[in-house]
Parts: structure tokens; sequence; C-alpha cells
């Protein structure tokens, strides 16, 4: 099966500071795709980034991720954090044999203090 | 405005009853799932259908049984409710269900508490 390994479940980083969080997965397929979401309170998961090309980096809205499948990674990094990334952030994966099914990580919640 | 809608918003009930959790998607989708999300598993995959059809089932509990009356519709009936199914229970879609660069889009959820 798979699973999205989420290290820390609470990050908290000052403003203008940079922010990485930490996915690793496993899984038993060879063809993956990844995504990040970004939940903001009370608010639906969205899309953050997504990724399913080996070494390549991603961007979006400030935030990048770079697929290795050899370290079996994904992290979300973003160079100068905002107050309004403060969030929960999934890292979550998807193999083909389960169609379009999304396999969460716990989730990371990130504050950025002024 | 929402291309999800997840109706009620907020839902308390008590122990042993029953309830019916709506959702409609907007988004000309072919693929519907429901997730949970509770403090001790965040985001659980709970079923997946495609064109109106299960596909996956994650869910142990026959207590939980999904409903598709129309393509975007994908409702989920909870019977015999017990506290530790207060959770907020996430609708959501895909354009299909296989397909390399699907992205989940998920609605706004429903807060359930049963008491």
């Amino acid at each position: 099966g798979d699973s999205v390994t989420q290290t820390e479940g609470l990050v908290t980083v000052t403003e203008g500071l940079p922010v990485k969080l930490n996915c690793t997965y496993q899984t038993t397929y060879l063809t993956i795709a990844f995504f990040w979401y970004v939940q903001y309170l009370n608010e639906a998961p969205q899309v953050l980034l997504k990724s399913s090309t080996d070494n390549k980096r991603t961007e979006h809205q400030g935030f990048h991720a770079t697929l290795h499948k050899s370290s079996s990674s994904f992290h979300l990094q973003k160079s100068s954090a905002q107050l309004s990334d403060s969030a929960l952030y999934y890292c979550a994966l998807r193999s083909w044999g389960t169609g379009s099914k999304l396999s969460f990580g716990k989730g990371a919640k990130l504050t950025v203090s002024p | 405005d929402p291309k999800i809608i997840q109706k009620p918003k907020y839902l308390v009930a008590v122990t042993g009853s029953e309830k019916i959790l709506i959702c409609e998607q907007y988004l000309g989708h072919n693929a519907m799932y429901w997730y949970r999300q509770s403090a001790k598993k965040p985001l659980e995959f709970m079923f997946s259908y495609s064109y109106q059809k299960l596909m996956d089932n994650q869910t142990a509990s026959s207590r939980f049984q999904p409903q598709s009356s129309k393509k975007n519709h994908l409702d989920l009936q909870i019977t015999a409710l017990k506290p530790d199914d207060s959770a907020t229970y996430f609708c959501a879609s895909s354009q299909d269900f296989w397909g390399s660069q699907n992205t989940l889009y998920f609605g706004a959820g429903t807060r359930l508490s049963v008491l």
C-alpha cells in the first residue's frame, strides 16, 4: 500500500524566514503523483502544488517542492514565510493503481508569527 | 460561488440516530469521494465513485452508505451514529477517476457532532 509521512505536526516560523515542511513516502507502485494541499482555518483543503516528474521543481504562490524518487521525498519550501501562510498543510500521494484516491499524511500545522 | 456544495454545514445528532450528509458538485466531474477528518485521523479516505459506481471503499463499517442519485450527487448516509463518528466529512470530486493529472477538489465540509 501507500503511506505518507509528515514528521512535524506543529511548525512555527517567524515572518520573513524560510520554512520547510518535510514529506516522505512509501509506495508499491512505480508511477506516482504527489500533491501538497493547504487548509486554512474552517475551510476546505485546496491544492497548492502537484507533481509527477522526478527531480523537477514545481512552484506556486511562492512555495516550491521537488519530487525526489531516489529519496522518496516531496518537501515543501518557501524562502520567506508570510503571516497569511499560517494553515494546515497536507502532503498527499496518488498511486495509479488506486485511481484518483489520495493518501494523505497527518498534516503539519504551520504558524507564522510576526 | 462554491462549486462543491455540502449540506448541512453543521450537524448535531444523538447516539443511535441516522443522518444524511448531502453533496453536489457543479464542476462537471465524473468522480466523487468522501473523506473524513478528525483529531485522531486527519483526512481519511472513505469512498470513491466514478459515474455513480462504487470504485473503492475503505470504510470498515456498513453504517456508512454512500448514495448517488445523479452523477453530480454523492450523499452519505450514516446510521446508528456513535460519538466516535464525530468528525468533519468532506466531499471531493475530480474530472475522472483514472488520469495522471487529476486533482481532487474539496467541498467546505459537514461538521458532525454526535452526543
